[in-house]
């Protein structure tokens, strides 16, 4: 039972490098969500989706695009990386869908990025 | 959309002593109101959440409480515990599938021994 799994854990890219973060979930839930977690801070809403076929913005979505591959993956891409960009990227989802707005949101263990 | 305030920003409390974090949130059509529990280098979990039915829900050491006409709801953990210490958010939530899930900016607690 691996809930939420992203990948990979840690990652040095220079800037302008470009790199796709990945996330699967194995709970049939029908919405994804990806975060950014600054030193100290809190959690930031990047693009999230409300089920398979949709995405959405969030609070900070310059700078990234996402896919929302099938119901079970939700992929982060940095085209063009800035140090700016340097935080940990948490994937998260809920089971979302027709009376399953109020429920629990699972996250994954977080992929720590580093821009130089 | 959502905005969503948590207060202290950072709480340190001596061992055995309680703890609270209140939560502000605007739109009022948010009927579920979840705490999650953040600890060093993991992604945050959920630790209890109320539903807007019901003011109060515990469970053993730690509480939420609920305000829905100020709209206000509240962690409390009594007896806190080393175990304690670590970063919580909450995450008001309006109902309808697909909304966006915003969290607070965090509560910081450090419990002393």
């Amino acid at each position: 039972n691996a809930g939420v799994t992203q990948t990979p854990k840690f990652q040095v890219l220079k800037t302008g490098q470009s790199m796709t973060l990945q996330c699967a979930q194995d709970m049939n839930h029908n919405s994804m969500y990806w975060y950014r977690q600054d030193p100290g801070m809190g959690l930031r809403l990047i693009y999230y989706s409300a089920s398979e076929g949709t995405t959405d913005k969030g609070e900070v979505p310059n700078g990234y695009n996402v896919s929302r591959l099938n119901k079970r993956e939700f992929s982060l891409r940095l085209e063009s990386a800035a140090p700016s960009q340097t935080s940990v990227y948490f994937c998260a989802s809920t089971l979302g869908g027709t009376g399953g707005g109020n429920t629990e949101a699972f996250f994954g263990q977080g992929t720590r990025l580093t821009v130089v | 959309g959502e905005n969503v305030e948590q207060h202290p920003s950072t709480l340190s409390v001596q061992e055995g002593d309680s703890a609270v974090i209140k939560c502000t949130y605007s739109d009022s059509a948010s009927n579920y109101f979840p705490w999650y529990k953040q600890e060093l280098g993991k992604g945050p979990q959920l630790i209890i959440d109320i539903r807007s039915n019901v003011g109060e829900k515990k469970d053993q050491r730690i509480a939420v409480t609920l305000n829905k006409t100020a709209k206000h709801f509240s962690l409390h953990i009594t007896e806190t515990q080393p175990e304690d210490s670590a970063v919580y958010f909450c995450a008001p939530k309006v109902g309808a599938a697909g909304n966006k899930l915003t969290f607070g900016g965090g509560t910081r607690v450090l419990v002393k021994p």
